[in-house]
C-alpha cells in the first residue's frame, strides 16, 4: 500500500515571499498521479496541481509549482508572490495507476498562514 | 453550472440512530467517492463507486453503508455500527478514462456530522 507523508503540519508565509511545502510517499510502482490539493476555510477541496510520475518536467501552474524528485519520492510545492487567498490546509495525494479504480491517497496536511 | 452538491451542510444524530448523507453530482462522472475527514488526519476513503449497481469498500468501510441506483447518486449512510462518526465527510466524483486530466477528482461542499 502507498503512503503519503507530510512532515510539517503548519506553516506561515509573508505575502508576496515564496513558501515550500514538502512531500514524500512511498511506492513500489513506477507509474503513477500526484496531486496538490488546496483546503480553504470554507473546507472545499480544490486542485490546485497535478503530476504525471512518467514525465520529468515539473508542472507550473501560475504562482505554483511542484519539484519532482522521483528517485527521491519527494514532490513539494512551491508558491510564489504569497497572497493572502493561498491560506489553507494544502494536502498532497497519490494516484495509482494500477487496478480499476482511481482513488486517492491523501496526506495528513499542511496548514498554510500567510502574514499580511 | 455543474458540480457536485452534498446536503445537509450540518448533522446532528443521536447515538444509536443511523444517518444518510446525500450526495449528487451533474457532471455525468461515472465514479463517485466517500471520504471522511478528521482532525489533523487527511482525507481517509470510505467507500467507492465506478457504476452505477456497483461500489467497494474503502479503507475504513466499517460501520458505514452505501447504495448507487442512479449515475448521479452516492448516498452514504452511517450505521450505529460505527464507533466514532463525529466528522466531516466528504464526496467525490471522477471520469474513469486513462487520461490524466480525466482522474482529476471533483470534490463537493462536505457534510459536518457530530454525534450527540
Amino acid at each position: 500500500a502507498q503512503t503519503v507523508t507530510q512532515s510539517q503540519p503548519e506553516m506561515s508565509v509573508q505575502e508576496a515571499e515564496t513558501v515550500t511545502l514538502s512531500c514524500t510517499y512511498d511506492t513500489s510502482e513506477s507509474d503513477y498521479y500526484l496531486f496538490w490539493y488546496k483546503q480553504p476555510p470554507s473546507r472545499q477541496m480544490i486542485l490546485v496541481i497535478r503530476q504525471e510520475a512518467y514525465k520529468q518536467q515539473n508542472a507550473t501552474e501560475n504562482r505554483f509549482s511542484v519539484n519532482f524528485q522521483k528517485a527521491a519520492k519527494s514532490f513539494s510545492l512551491k508558491i510564489s508572490d504569497s497572497q493572502l487567498g493561498d491560506a489553507a490546509m494544502y494536502f498532497c495525494a497519490y494516484r495509482s495507476l494500477t487496478g480499476s479504480a482511481r482513488q486517492l491517497t491523501f496526506g495528513s496536511g499542511t496548514q498554510l498562514t500567510v502574514l499580511p | 453550472d455543474g458540480g457536485i452538491t452534498q446536503s445537509p451542510k450540518y448533522l446532528f444524530r443521536k447515538e444509536g440512530q443511523n444517518v444518510t448523507l446525500s450526495c449528487e453530482q451533474n457532471l455525468n462522472h461515472d465514479a463517485m467517492y466517500w471520504y471522511r475527514q478528521d482532525p489533523g488526519q487527511g482525507l481517509r476513503l470510505i467507500y467507492y463507486s465506478q457504476i452505477v449497481n456497483d461500489f467497494q469498500k474503502g479503507d475504513i468501510a466499517e460501520g458505514y453503508s452505501v447504495s448507487r441506483e442512479k449515475k448521479e447518486s452516492f448516498p452514504l449512510t452511517v450505521t450505529s455500527a460505527q464507533k466514532n462518526p463525529t466528522a466531516f465527510y466528504l464526496c467525490a466524483s471522477s471520469r474513469t478514462s486513462g487520461h490524466l486530466r480525466d482522474n482529476e477528482q471533483f470534490f463537493g461542499p462536505g457534510t459536518r456530522l457530530t454525534v450527540l
